[in-house]
């Protein structure tokens, strides 16, 4: 099946610095990546929908200028959280559809940790 | 407003026993319907998918499902678990038509299978 490949797979950053996560679709081209995140024990919460060459859409609640997402190319989208803070700490995971079918391809997990 | 409800948050069984997972959503329009499997710390991997066609749906590690219209249920199966069956699973809906496909996650089922 398609890979997306999901880098760093761990971070650790001091409070007040910005981290980038990195998802990258290896083997098609993804016009569309989604961001998740998810908190201990609990589902994945959809953030934002980015699609190549455009805007983010941010879902209700996610603060658009905390969470940078571009999507510069069709194989790649990323995730900057900017001035980050212990509440920021989370499992953060992207996907990548390949088609209209719907069916969407995972990254391995960022797990971030905010000092 | 579409919901994806899994009715246990943990499922405890001993190996080689049957399991089934059990998953309801709610829609008034056409669906397409995921199992994902998350092992510690790693992202999601599909394990079926439901599109269109035989409501039976047979998966990798064989897991199989079944769409109940009716019911609006999409419940999962296996006939006999393995102790590396154990894991968070998650049922999804992603709604055809829809603005991008978004998926809706379920808050998980956490499957611990027992020697």
């Amino acid at each position: 099946g398609a890979v997306v490949s999901q880098h760093p797979s761990w971070v650790i950053c001091k409070s007040g610095t910005s981290v980038k996560i990195e998802c990258r679709s290896l083997d098609f081209q993804a016009t569309t990546m989604f961001w998740y995140r998810q908190f201990p024990k609990q589902s994945l919460m959809l953030m934002a929908t980015s699609n190549e060459g455009s805007k983010a859409t941010y879902e209700q609640g996610v603060e658009k200028d905390k969470f940078l997402i571009n999507h510069a190319s069709l194989t790649l989208s990323t995730l900057t959280v900017t001035s980050a803070h212990p509440e920021d700490s989370s499992f953060y995971i992207c996907s990548a559809r390949v088609s209209r079918d719907n069916e969407a391809f995972f990254g391995q997990g960022t797990r971030l940790t905010v000092v | 407003a579409q919901s994806v409800t899994q009715l246990d948050s943990q499922v405890p069984v001993f190996e080689e026993a049957p399991v089934e997972l059990r998953c309801n959503y709610s829609s008034s329009v056409s669906v397409y319907l995921f199992w994902y499997v998350q092992y510690p710390n790693q992202g999601l991997q599909l394990l079926l998918k439901y599109l269109s066609g035989s409501t039976l749906v047979k998966g990798i590690n064989g897991f199989e499902a079944e769409f109940n219209k009716s019911q609006t249920s999409f419940h999962l199966r296996k006939p006999s678990v393995h102790i590396s069956d154990t894991a968070e699973y998650f049922c999804a809906v992603s709604y055809y038509g829809g603005s991008q496909g978004n998926l809706i996650f379920g808050k998980g089922t956490k499957l611990s299978v027992k020697p």
